[in-house]
């Protein structure tokens, strides 16, 4: 059964510095991977997807994460924290369905 | 397209009773989903259709809990005999075709509150 596991449910940074959000996959099949962003009172949204092809993916809000199969890996970063991404981030797999993690919050401190 | 539109937004109610939560895809999305999720949890998958007919249902799912997409259109989820332990946001998401790499768009949620 596919799964992923986001390590560290609190992160929290000084606005400019890099962020680094953890996640780790289990599945059986070649993965599709998923990052959502939730912001307070709002809905899950998409932040950015691995389906095949390039391993580094690219978001939206400057965000990316990377692919790594021997790792099992798929860790959401971007360089330079500002205030607004201040919310909870969920990594996902799926196969038929989706799974997700236990979600990270992202503190941001000025 | 105004997204993903879920109803009522708030819901509270005493224990033993019966709630219906009611989810309007994207139009042109042939897949529903329903998820669950606690406070400080990420969404716990509970069911998804495919068109009308519901593909798969999460061991979470007890039968107090039923769920239709009568027409392919929208959806709804009934929880009979409400318990304390149902208080959780209600999730909805669609998506287009039938792999996996598809994006699910998520409603806004129905907060369920059981006194």
């Amino acid at each position: 059964a596919q799964s992923v596991t986001q390590l560290g449910s609190h992160v929290s940074v000084s606005e400019g510095a890099l962020v680094l959000l953890r996640c780790n996959y289990s599945s059986s099949v070649p993965p599709y991977l998923f990052w959502y962003v939730q912001y307070p009172n709002q809905g899950l949204q998409l932040l950015l997807k691995y389906t095949t092809g390039a391993t580094l993916v690219k978001g939206i809000n400057g965000f990316e994460a990377e692919f790594k199969k021997s790792e099992t890996s798929f860790h959401l970063t971007k360089p330079s924290a500002h205030m607004s991404d201040a919310a909870e981030y969920f990594c996902a797999v799926s196969d038929s369905d989706m799974r997700f993690g236990a979600g990270t919050r992202l503190t941001v401190k000025p | 397209d105004t997204g993903v539109s879920q109803n009522p937004r708030h819901k509270i109610t005493k224990r033993g009773q019966n709630v219906t939560f009611r989810c309007d895809p994207i139009s042109e999305h042939n897949r529903l989903y329903w998820y669950r999720q606690t406070l400080g949890q990420g969404p716990e998958f509970l069911t998804y259709f495919q068109n009308e007919a519901q593909l798969e249902k999460s061991r979470l799912l007890s039968d107090r809990f039923s769920a239709e997409r009568p027409k392919g259109s929208f959806s709804t989820l009934e929880i009979q005999r409400t318990e304390q332990g149902d208080s959780a946001m209600y999730l909805c998401a669609s998506s287009s075709g039938q792999g996996g790499a598809n994006v699910l768009t998520f409603g806004a949620g129905s907060r369920l509150t059981v006194l």
